[in-house]
C-alpha cells in the first residue's frame, strides 16, 4: 500500500524559506523508474508543478519557480525534501507531493499540507 | 494561465452525459505525450481517474472514459451521479518553456 505525507510550518512570513517533507512508504525511490513530485494548489485555483526528482537523482524543475527551488531525497529515510526561497503571499497554497513512474501518471497523491504567507 | 485549457465549469443533470475538454499544442498533447484526469472531491487531494488518455485505474467505474486526438482530449462521464460533483484536471507532459509537467486549469463539475 502507496501512502505519501506531507509535513512542514503551516505559517511562513513573507521571504523566509519553506522546507517541506514527504514522507513515503509503499515503494522505493531507488527502484528504477519511480518519480516524487512536488504540485501546488492555491485555494480555489488549478494545480501547479513545481519540482520532480525520480530514481536516478535527476531533478527538473517549473521554470518559472527554478530560481527559488531545491528538491532532494534521503532513499533511506523515504523521503523527499522541497524547499522554496524567498517566500510571498501568493505563494499561499496546499502543497501535495505525489509519485508515479517517469513521464506518466501520478499515481498517489499525499493529503497535501495548507501553506500560508503571511507577516 | 494554464498551459492545458480547460472549461471553467459543465454542468448536467442525474443521468445524462458531460464532456469536459482539454486542449493542449505541438509542445504538449500535439507532441506525442498521454494525457491523464485527475477527479478532485471537495476538500480533499486530486485522485486518478484516467491514465495514458483512456485507461481507468482499478476501481474507477466504467461511467468514465477518456479519449486523445492531435492536440486535444476529453473527458467523458455518462450516467452522471450526484458524487461526480467535483473538480476535475487534466495532465501532460510538455517540450516548451513552459515546464515538464502541465496541468489544466481545472473544470468544476456541478450536477444539477
Amino acid at each position: 500500500q502507496v501512502t505519501l505525507r506531507e509535513s512542514g510550518p503551516a505559517l511562513v512570513k513573507p521571504t523566509q524559506t519553506l522546507t517541506l517533507t514527504c514522507t513515503f512508504s509503499g515503494f522505493s525511490l531507488s527502484t528504477s523508474g519511480m518519480c516524487v513530485s512536488w504540485i501546488r494548489q492555491p485555494p480555489g485555483k488549478a494545480l501547479e508543478w513545481l519540482a520532480l526528482i525520480d530514481w536516478d537523482d535527476d531533478k527538473y524543475y517549473s521554470k518559472s519557480l527554478k530560481t527559488r527551488l531545491t528538491i532532494s531525497k534521503d532513499t533511506s529515510k523515504n523521503q523527499v525534501v522541497l524547499t522554496m526561497t524567498n517566500m510571498d503571499p501568493v505563494d499561499t497554497a496546499t502543497y501535495y507531493c505525489a509519485t508515479g513512474n517517469w513521464g506518466s501518471q501520478f499515481d498517489y497523491w499525499g493529503q497535501g499540507t495548507l501553506v500560508t504567507v503571511s507577516s | 494561465q494554464s498551459v492545458l485549457t480547460q472549461p471553467p465549469s459543465v454542468s448536467g443533470a442525474p443521468g445524462q452525459r458531460v464532456t469536459i475538454s482539454c486542449t493542449g499544442s505541438s509542445s504538449n498533447i500535439g507532441a506525442g505525450y498521454d494525457v491523464h484526469w485527475y477527479q478532485q472531491l471537495p476538500g480533499t487531494a486530486p485522485k486518478l481517474l484516467i491514465y495514458a488518455n483512456s485507461n481507468r485505474p482499478s476501481g474507477v467505474p466504467d461511467r468514465f472514459s477518456g479519449s486523445k486526438s492531435g492536440t486535444s482530449a476529453s473527458l467523458a462521464i455518462t450516467g452522471l451521479q450526484a458524487e461526480d460533483e467535483a473538480d476535475y484536471f487534466c495532465q501532460s507532459y510538455d517540450t516548451s518553456l513552459s515546464g515538464y509537467v502541465v496541468f489544466g486549469g481545472g473544470t468544476k463539475l456541478t450536477v444539477l
